[in-house]
């Protein structure tokens, strides 16, 4: 009963190095999120996916590059890490246009850029 | 530019206590509002409102969606040590891809 499985839980990164975040669901959903979340700011779309084959952008996505890999898996890319991508990432999601299915969100990724 | 307004930020309270949490939102094309629980890692869903004047009850919980308004109220009566988390409000719009967008959440402590 995995749910939202999110990879690595904690991770220390120097300015300029580059990471993967990865994002597996079990569900069988169609739509997949990447959020971050800062103190004071909630909870904010980086990137999703409503369905396999198709990404787009969402509030945040500067710094950022995204993978629908197949219907299960959904990656979050920094190719270049910066301090201020210093954050805990959530990745979620959902049953594309089904009504009452909200998203389940993973444990989350705390990233921290020094 | 979508919008979700929390209040209070934050709230202590003794256990036994009730409490209302307040949300209000500007959204384009309102789809449903949903109410989360964050303790410590995953935000979990708690309820979703579409309708305006219904209640949702899970519980010592019940939420009501005012649509006229633009606000919603999540209430946690006989409130336990348990109920301390965050509590985030987010609003979905644009029917079809779902996009959510939350407010900055009520962090809720409970004194025992």
């Amino acid at each position: 009963n995995a749910g939202v499985t999110q990879t690595p839980k904690f991770q220390v990164l120097k300015t300029g190095q580059s990471m993967t975040l990865q994002c597996a669901q079990d569900m069988n959903h169609n739509s997949m999120y990447w959020y971050r979340q800062d103190p004071g700011m909630g909870l904010r779309l980086i990137y999703y996916s409503a369905s396999e084959g198709t990404t787009d952008k969402g509030e945040v996505p500067n710094g950022y590059n995204v993978s629908r890999l197949n219907k299960r898996e959904f990656s979050l890319r920094l190719e270049s890490a910066a301090p201020s991508q210093t954050s805990v990432y959530f990745c979620a999601s959902s049953v594309l246009g089904a009504v009452g299915q909200p998203q389940h969100f993973g444990d989350g990724t705390r990233l921290s850029i020094l | 530019e979508d919008k979700v307004v929390q209040s209070p930020l934050s709230l202590v309270v003794h256990e036994g206590d009730t409490v209302t949490l307040n949300c209000s939102y500007e959204v384009t094309n309102f789809r449903s509002l949903l109410w989360y629980k964050q303790e410590k890692k995953a935000p979990t869903f708690l309820f979703m409102l579409t309708s305006s004047g219904i209640e949702k009850k899970s519980g010592r919980l019940s939420s009501i969606l005012d649509k006229k308004e633009l606000f919603s109220i999540l209430n946690i009566t006989a409130t336990q040590t348990g109920d301390s988390a965050i509590y985030l409000c987010a609003v979905e719009a644009n029917f079809g891809n779902e996009k959510l967008t939350f407010g900055t959440g009520t962090r809720l402590t409970i004194i025992p």
